[in-house]
C-alpha cells in the first residue's frame, strides 16, 4: 500500500492564481480531511469528507473548495490564492472519524505552498 | 483562548533523562485524547491514545486529568531518536460533528 499520497510536494503561486492540491489513499478509508499547519498554530482542519459525495467544512474553510467523487481521491482547490494561504497542507485519512478514537488517522507527506 | 494549548518549548534534555509535556483543553465535553509525533518537515504520526485510567507504551506514559482538563505525556530514558515535535489532539465539536483539534506542538531535543 502506498498509504496517503499528495502532489505536488512544493508549489509557488502568485496572488490570485488558482490550483488544486491532490490527495489519494489506497486503504479504502471513508474519512478524509485536509489540514493546514502554520508556525505556532498547529494543525487546523480545512474540510473533511465522511465518504464519496459528502463533504463538510472544518475550522478554516474560507478560500478553499473540496469534492469527493471517489473513495480514493480528495482534492483541495484554492480558488484565488492569497499570501495568507502560504502554509504546509496535509491530507489525512482513516476508516472513520479519528476523533472517535477507534481508528488511526494517517497523514500524507504534505504540500509546501508559498503564495507571493 | 485556544481550545488546545501546549508549551511550545523547546525542551532540551540529555539522553537518559525523563521529560514530561502537558496539554490543556478548554472543552469539558471532550471525549478522546491523543498524542502525535512529528519529525522535522514530516507528517504527524499517531504516538498513542490517552485513556481515562492512563496508559503506558514502553518508555511512554500518557495520562488524563479531566478535573483540571489536561493530558500529559511522560518519556522515560530519553533517546536521541525521541527528538521531534509532540502534538496533542482533542476531539472538539466543530460545526456539525466532533473533530480532532490539535495543539501547536512541543519541541523536544534530546542531546548526547
Amino acid at each position: 500500500n502506498a498509504g496517503v499520497t499528495q502532489t505536488p510536494k512544493f508549489q509557488v503561486l502568485k496572488t490570485g492564481q488558482s490550483m488544486t492540491l491532490q490527495c489519494a489513499q489506497d486503504m479504502n478509508h471513508e474519512y478524509m480531511s485536509w489540514y493546514r499547519q502554520d508556525p505556532g498554530m498547529g494543525l487546523r482542519l480545512i474540510h473533511y469528507s465522511v465518504g464519496a459525495g459528502i463533504t463538510d467544512q472544518g475550522e478554516v474553510p474560507n478560500g478553499y473548495n473540496v469534492s469527493r467523487s471517489t473513495t480514493e481521491d480528495f482534492p483541495l482547490r484554492l480558488l484565488s490564492a492569497a499570501p495568507s494561504q502560504t502554509s504546509v497542507y496535509f491530507c489525512a485519512s482513516s476508516y472513520s472519524n479519528p476523533s472517535g478514537g477507534r481508528d488511526t488517522q494517517y497523514f500524507g507527506p504534505g504540500t509546501r505552498l508559498t503564495v507571493l | 483562548r485556544k481550545e488546545v494549548e501546549q508549551d511550545p518549548g523547546p525542551f532540551n534534555v540529555p539522553e537518559g533523562a525523563t521529560v514530561a509535556f502537558n496539554c490543556t483543553y478548554s472543552n469539558s465535553a471532550s471525549q478522546s485524547f491523543f498524542w502525535y509525533r512529528q519529525d522535522c518537515r514530516k507528517e504527524p504520526k499517531l504516538l498513542m491514545s490517552v485513556y481515562s485510567s492512563g496508559n503506558e507504551d514502553g518508555r511512554f506514559t500518557a495520562q488524563l486529568n479531566r478535573a483540571s482538563q489536561y493530558i500529559s505525556l511522560l518519556i522515560r530514558d530519553s533517546k536521541l531518536s525521541d527528538s521531534a515535535t509532540y502534538l496533542c489532539a482533542v476531539n472538539i465539536r466543530t460545526g456539525s460533528a466532533r473533530q480532532l483539534t490539535f495543539g501547536s506542538g512541543t519541541q523536544l531535543t534530546v542531546l548526547p
